[in-house]
């Protein structure tokens, strides 16, 4: 049974550029989570989708982020006109359940770098 | 406040050594509890769940104290794998994990 995945692992952008980052969930988990890492602190709460809704976004920046989970298909982080503070480690988590008791397992997470 | 704060780290600690770690959150209504570890450059990955006064697994004792909106993680025997950094979580609604900045643990020979 596959864990979360991420691709890619590794993103490199220039100022201004877009940056897509693709989360695939566990197998029969329905709820995906983002998380952003800033180097030398702590996860971050960005947005949390089902299939095809935005259920909560009130961790993501007012601007250039935006974030999907169609009915097939990854979840897609995307982030427009990158800049030097959007370099960090963004970690996509699932859940077969929306439960504050339910533990959300994560992936390997995609390190962005803005040159 | 923060909504959840955690020990400064670092911890440097020799083999077999027992170490704890504290941390206090700030919504009292908060019901369950997390202990995720995070190797260097990995994903967090769950260690503990705690949802009532404590949970033991082996070397691993988790506690819990409401009133004083307080966890603490005990680690006994301590081996050098154990070195990561350990992140205190706090569900937050029914989806969204806050989490503490982490406590770095270093176990050397």
């Amino acid at each position: 049974n596959a864990g979360v995945m991420q691709n890619p692992r590794h993103l490199v952008r220039r100022r201004g550029q877009e940056a897509r980052l693709r989360c695939s969930p566990m197998k029969g988990h329905s709820h995906v989570y983002w998380y952003r890492q800033l180097p030398e602190e702590g996860l971050k709460f960005m947005v949390y989708l089902q299939k095809e809704n935005i259920i909560d976004e009130s961790g993501m920046p007012k601007e250039r982020f935006s974030a999907e989970f169609p009915k097939e298909g990854p979840s897609i982080l995307r982030i427009q006109q990158v800049v030097r503070g959007d370099s960090a480690a963004y970690f996509c988590a699932s859940s077969p359940l929306a439960s504050s008791t339910d533990t959300q397992y994560f992936g390997p997470g995609t390190r962005l770098t803005v040159l | 406040r923060k909504e959840v704060e955690q020990d400064p780290g670092p911890f440097n600690v020799p083999e077999g050594a027992t170490v704890a770690f504290n941390c206090t959150y700030s919504n009292s209504a908060s019901q369950s509890f997390f202990w995720y570890r995070q190797d260097c450059r990995k994903e967090p990955k769950l260690l503990m769940s705690v949802y009532s006064s404590g949970n033991e697994d082996g070397r691993f004792t988790a506690q819990l104290n409401r009133a004083s909106q307080y966890i603490s993680l005990l680690i006994r025997d301590s081996k050098l794998s154990d070195s990561a950094t350990y992140l205190c979580v706090v569900p937050q609604g029914y989806n969204k994990l806050i989490f503490g900045a982490g406590t770095r643990l270093a176990v050397h020979p």
